[in-house]
């Protein structure tokens, strides 16, 4: 059975770099039959997808915040890490990282690690 | 950037009655269209993708249809667990932005 586990702090200081790595069991994400991704849902609010990468080195991002976003990959591990550079209280949310098909759809999701923006 | 608007914001109804919750994209997004049911503390579940193949484990009264531009979640007859919120999420093509519609509340009446 794939899981998908988040990892990583859950408070970050303003204009620092919120920096989590999801571990995959059950799956590796060399797999050719699917994407990773992160996908994140602030407080009360709904869904946003941040970026996505496939196993050739593809990586996809919102461009909303593409100019702060990098998804990388470590194969030795069977993990993928996301880091998010100068947050802001905005960035405040739960992180889920999720397993995608080729259309994009999530079908294995981690169950999500909530980050907090502050000082 | 596709932007999808859900209808209703807020649906209520008594279980077993039926629920039709309806997503709109601002382009043609074929049928790269998937629904998720999320509960209060929990990760979304993915129930329908490609506009209407159910995911394996859900129960057959949930289903999907449409294309293009308009589609709809249908709830058969409803159960206490299906009291969530429900996302529809598209992916027209790996260079533009998966988004998310804003949510439909399916609330007891």
């Amino acid at each position: 059975q794939l899981q998908l586990q988040e990892s990583g702090p859950g408070l970050v200081k303003p204009s620092e770099t919120l920096s989590l790595t999801c571990t995959v069991s059950g799956g590796s994400v060399s797999s050719s039959s699917f994407y990773w991704g992160w996908i994140r849902q602030p407080p009360g609010k709904g869904l946003e997808w941040i970026g996505s990468f496939y196993y050739i080195g593809s990586t996809y991002y919102n461009p909303s915040l593409k100019s702060r976003v990098n998804i990388s990959v470590d194969t030795s591990k069977n993990q993928f890490s996301l880091k998010l550079r100068s947050v802001t209280a905005a960035d405040t949310a739960v992180y889920y990282c999720v397993r995608q098909r080729g259309t994009g759809y999530g079908d294995y999701w981690g169950q999500g690690t909530l980050v907090s923006v502050s000082s | 950037e596709v932007v999808l608007t859900q209808s209703p914001a807020t649906l209520s109804l008594s279980p077993g009655e039926r629920a039709t919750l309806s997503c709109r994209a601002s382009q043609r997004v074929s049928t790269y269209l998937a629904w998720y049911q999320q509960k209060p503390g929990q990760a979304p579940r993915l129930l329908i993708y490609d506009a209407s193949n159910r995911a394996t484990g859900v129960p057959a009264r949930f289903s999907g249809s449409g294309s293009g531009t308009d589609f709809t979640l249908t709830i058969s007859s409803l159960e206490p667990e299906d009291f969530a919120v429900y996302y529809c999420q598209q992916r027209s093509n790996w260079l533009t932005p998966i988004t998310f519609g804003q949510g439909t509340r399916l609330e007891i009446k």
